[in-house]
């Protein structure tokens, strides 16, 4: 159980075109999805955390406008990355955290397989 | 401040020998911390986590860790190493409820010489 799939694995798009990433939560339902992205050889950095019906709330210096996402379901959330451009290229995690079960329990997030972009 | 410090980029072991990744932390409530691994081009695999209890936490592949609230520290340790384990290994810490961040080390590179 609490597998989240990514898609597409690998995307290549030329710069100024806009890329969007799917992260479903496949046997649970996610409340919350967290956005990361990851430069080679560096660690996660939390772009975003979106909440189901509600606007996403980005980290500091992350372009709202520019990474657009979506959580327009339980089991669903969006990132579109607009009018790219080479430095965005990137790998892009989702991690989905479902309600909690018990009062006071901590429910874990589950991570995508991650989605490798890169803007020619 | 919320953080993770890991102070080993790199690390090179032999073969069967034992190892032990450092991982400090700095949280202002009660801490749930992680261990991930991440093979090249891979997402995240989950080691163990901590969320209370025994502070030697026992994880997958042989993996062990041991909370020190003292310390600030959540090392991770394993006993022998195989050559699969060479990789990068994240140790992380979030909060209580379902809008606490999950906060990442700068992670720990391992490599495994035959």
């Amino acid at each position: 159980g609490a597998v989240v799939s990514q898609h597409p694995s690998r995307v290549i798009c030329k710069s100024g075109t806009s890329v969007k990433i799917e992260c479903r939560s496949l046997d649970f339902q996610a409340t919350t999805m967290f956005w990361y992205r990851q430069f080679p050889k560096q660690s996660l950095m939390l772009m975003a955390t979106s909440n189901e019906g509600s606007k996403a709330t980005y980290e500091q210096g992350v372009e709202k406008d520019k990474f657009l996402i979506n959580h327009a379901s339980l089991t669903l959330s969006t990132l579109t990355v607009t009018s790219a451009h080479p430095e965005d290229s990137s790998f892009y995690i989702c991690s989905a955290r479902g309600p909690s079960r018990d009062r006071g329990a901590y429910n874990e997030q589950f991570f995508g397989p991650g989605t490798r972009l890169t803007v020619l | 401040a919320q953080s993770v410090t890991q102070p080993d980029i790199h690390i090179t072991v032999s073969e069967g020998a034992s190892l032990e990744l450092r991982c400090n932390y700095s949280y202002g409530a009660t801490p749930y911390l992680f261990w991930y691994v991440q093979s090249p081009g891979q997402g995240l695999q989950l080691l163990l986590k901590y969320f209370s209890g025994d502070t030697l936490v026992q994880g997958i592949k042989g993996f062990e860790a041991e909370f020190k609230r003292s310390q600030s520290s959540f090392n991770l340790r394993k006993p022998s190493v195989h050559w699969s384990d060479a990789a990068e290994y994240f140790c992380a810490v979030g909060g209580k409820t379902s809008y606490d961040k999950v906060i990442f080390g700068p992670g720990t590179s391992l490599s495994v010489i035959p």
